[in-house]
C-alpha cells in the first residue's frame, strides 16, 4: 500500500534563510505527488503538483520541488523564508480514483 | 459563491447522537472526498465518491455513511457520534482526467462529549 513520510514534526527556520521538508513516498507505480500547506484554521491550499516529465516542478508563493524516483522522495525547498510562510505543511501521494495519502505533516516555524 | 463550502464550521454533539456534515461545490466536479484530520495523524480518508450515487470507503469509514443524490453535494453522517470521532473534517472535490488536484473547504471541527 502506498504511505507517505514527512520525517520532520517540527522545523524552525530564521526568516530569510532556506527552507527544505523532506518528504518520502512509497508507491509501486510512477507517483503522483503533491504539497499542500495548511493555515491556522484554514483549509489546504496546493503549493505545487508533480504528474511527469521535469522534476523539479514550480508553485506558489516561490515554492518548488524536486521529485528523486531513485531516493523515493519529493523534497519540498523555498530559498528564502518570509514570516507569512508558518503554516503545516503536508506531502501528499494519489493513492488512486484522485484519493491522496497524506503524510503527517511538518510543522514551519519562522524565528525573526 | 463559487468553489467549495462546509457546514457547519464548528459543532458540539454528544455521544450517541446523530449529526449530518455538509458539502457543497460549484464547479461539478466529479469527485468528492471526505477526509478527517487528527494530531498526529494527518489527514485520512474515510469515503469518497466518483459520480452521483457512487460512493466507496476509504481508510477509515467505520461510524460514517454518506450519500450523493446530486453532483455538488456529499454528506457526510455520523450515525451514534462517539468521542473518538472528536475531529476537524475536511471535504474536497476534483475534477476528472489527468493532471487534477483537488480543492479543499475550510473544515468542519466536531467535538463529541
Amino acid at each position: 500500500a502506498q504511505s507517505v513520510t514527512q520525517p520532520d514534526i517540527h522545523i524552525t527556520v530564521s526568516e530569510g534563510a532556506s527552507l527544505e521538508l523532506r518528504c518520502n513516498y512509497s508507491y509501486g507505480a510512477t507517483p503522483y505527488l503533491f504539497w499542500y500547506v495548511q493555515s491556522p484554521g484554514q483549509g489546504l491550499q496546493l503549493l505545487l503538483k508533480y504528474f511527469s516529465g521535469d522534476t523539479l516542478v514550480q508553485g506558489i508563493k516561490g515554492f518548488e520541488a524536486e521529485f528523486k524516483r531513485s531516493q523515493s522522495s519529493f523534497n519540498l525547498r523555498k530559498p528564502s523564508v518570509h514570516w507569512s510562510d508558518a503554516a503545516e505543511y503536508f506531502c501528499a501521494v494519489d493513492a488512486g480514483y484522485s484519493t491522496l495519502t497524506f503524510g503527517k505533516g511538518t510543522m514551519l516555524l519562522v524565528s525573526p | 459563491d463559487a468553489g467549495i463550502t462546509q457546514s457547519p464550521r464548528y459543532k458540539i454533539t454528544e455521544t450517541g447522537r446523530q449529526v449530518t456534515l455538509m458539502c457543497h461545490q460549484t464547479w461539478s466536479h466529479s469527485y468528492m472526498f471526505w477526509y478527517r484530520q487528527d494530531l498526529g495523524h494527518g489527514l485520512r480518508l474515510i469515503y469518497y465518491s466518483a459520480a452521483a450515487d457512487i460512493t466507496d470507503k476509504g481508510e477509515v469509514p467505520d461510524g460514517y455513511v454518506v450519500s450523493r443524490s446530486k453532483t455538488e453535494n456529499f454528506p457526510l453522517t455520523l450515525e451514534s457520534a462517539t468521542r473518538s470521532q472528536t475531529s476537524v473534517y475536511f471535504c474536497a472535490s476534483s475534477d476528472t482526467g489527468m493532471n487534477t488536484e483537488a480543492f479543499f473547504g475550510q473544515g468542519t471541527r466536531l467535538t463529541v462529549v
